[in-house]
């Protein structure tokens, strides 16, 4: 299956700390997205980045992508306690998103 | 409204009940699709419309399940004689194409 896989499954930081994430898949793709999902809320886009990129940032987040290994990790610098939720990869063919279980975040403050 | 936009946000239904569950994407946006997420799981996909055309039913899990997006912008989920297993949120997204998709608040489905 495409599916993303997220490692770990959940971790714990205090705020001010980085939090780094993973995310591992198996096929071939033509981008790679990441989401964040607060606690009962829909899923919001963070950042998208392309077969062809390596590296992509948006303000706190930093995201790789290395096709060889088929993995990507998502790095939050500088963490808040706002940042806690669940986050998810989405490794992407066609039209077809497959979500892995995500890794769930919680900064303490 | 600016959103996708769900509803309704919760729903319970007695095993055996049927439900509809309504999507209403972002106004231009050509895909749509829908989601499953059980209680600490990831969305699992269901469904994908482009337009009115579905063009992807691979993630139905039966055919109690049943998805229609008959003018090409709302979109309804129905579930028929519903069952316990089907608890979950369900999350409708849509996009202009491959591209991000938006989500919606979801419509938690409670089977008794």
């Amino acid at each position: 299956s495409q599916q993303g896989e997220e490692d770990p499954q959940a971790l714990s930081i205090q705020e001010g700390e980085n939090a780094t994430m993973n995310c591992s898949y198996k096929t071939s793709i033509n981008n790679l997205q990441w989401y964040r999902q607060n606690s009962g809320r829909g899923l919001v886009h963070l950042i998208l980045i392309r077969s062809n990129e390596r590296e992509k940032h948006s303000g706190r987040l930093r995201v790789t992508l290395d096709t060889s290994k088929k993995s990507s990790s998502l790095l939050i610098t500088a963490s808040r306690a706002a940042d806690t939720a669940s986050y998810f990869c989405a490794p992407i063919t066609g039209n077809q998103f497959y979500f892995g279980t995500g890794t769930s975040l919680t900064v303490i403050p | 409204g600016a959103g996708v936009s769900q509803s309704p946000r919760y729903k319970v239904a007695k095993r055996g009940q049927d439900v509809a569950l309504r999507c209403d994407p972002i106004s231009g946006h050509v895909s749509l699709f829908w989601y499953q997420q059980a209680l600490g799981q990831g969305p699992e996909f269901l469904t994908y419309f482009q337009n009115e055309a579905q063009l992807d039913k691979s993630g139905l899990p039966s055919d109690r399940f049943f998805a229609e997006r008959p003018e090409g912008s709302v979109s309804t989920l129905k579930i028929q004689r519903t069952q316990q297993e089907d608890s979950a949120v369900y999350l409708c997204a849509s996009s202009l194409g491959a591209s991000e998709q938006f989500f919606g608040p979801g419509t938690r489905l409670t089977v008794l």
